[in-house]
């Protein structure tokens, strides 16, 4: 099964954007790249997810290298208020059903 | 359009008791998932449908069971609770389509004494 590594936590602060690394060195070619966060209390929700190019939406900007080995979420800044955990998960290929989590990265918010 | 919903929000058993988390999605989804949660850590797969009637076992099913009879439910039954079950459970739903995003609901707090 093709796995992410994060790290396990990572700061922020309002005036710099948080950059989010995950790592997937095993991606197949058929794999998306999904990151998801979870506020406190709350079930994750779904934040962007990218095949091959470079994503944007209204949460986040996602940054995918040309070897696909790797990926960096910027989360927004409206996205970042909050501190969470964020995981970055493969989807696709013949495991698309069996869909796993690791611990994610918690981002902690500086005032 | 309420997405996944969960019931209870909470819940506290004695061990050896049994309750069936219930889990419902009203967007026509195929796929449905149960995670739990235990403090401080990522999400495990207990089971998951592909459709009515298909279930399969995830990474953590030991003691707990599954159906799938409609589309829209997918209830998760413990039979005798265990202390080592206390977790947060969250169920999901995706569309067949090929990568998805999963659409999770917001939780089940369950403490086993």
């Amino acid at each position: 099964d093709a796995k992410t590594t994060q790290p396990n936590s990572m700061e922020s602060n309002e005036e710099e954007p948080v950059h989010l690394p995950c790592n997937h060195s095993t991606i197949s070619g058929t794999d998306y790249i999904h990151w998801y966060r979870q506020l406190p209390s709350q079930g994750p929700e779904y934040v962007i997810h990218g095949l091959t190019s470079n994503v944007n939406n209204r949460m986040a900007s996602l940054a995918i290298a040309e070897d696909r080995k790797s990926s960096t979420l910027i989360p927004h800044r409206a996205t970042l208020r909050d501190a969470a955990v964020y995981y970055c998960i493969l989807r696709g290929g013949s495991n698309d059903y069996k869909l796993s989590f690791g611990a994610g990265t918690t981002v902690t918010v500086r005032a | 359009n309420a997405g996944v919903t969960q019931t209870p929000k909470f819940r506290i058993l004695k061990i050896g008791q049994s309750m069936t988390l219930q889990c419902t999605q009203d967007m026509n989804h195929n796929y449905m998932y149960w995670y739990r949660q235990d403090p401080g850590m990522g999400l495990k797969l207990i089971y998951y449908s592909v459709g009515a009637g298909i279930t399969d076992k995830g990474e953590v099913p030991n003691g707990y069971n599954v159906s799938r009879s409609t589309t829209e439910d997918f209830p998760l039954r413990l039979e005798l609770a265990a202390p080592s079950q206390t977790s947060v459970y969250f169920c999901a739903s995706r569309p067949d389509s090929w990568g998805s995003p999963l659409h999770f609901g917001n939780g089940t707090r369950l403490t086993v004494t």
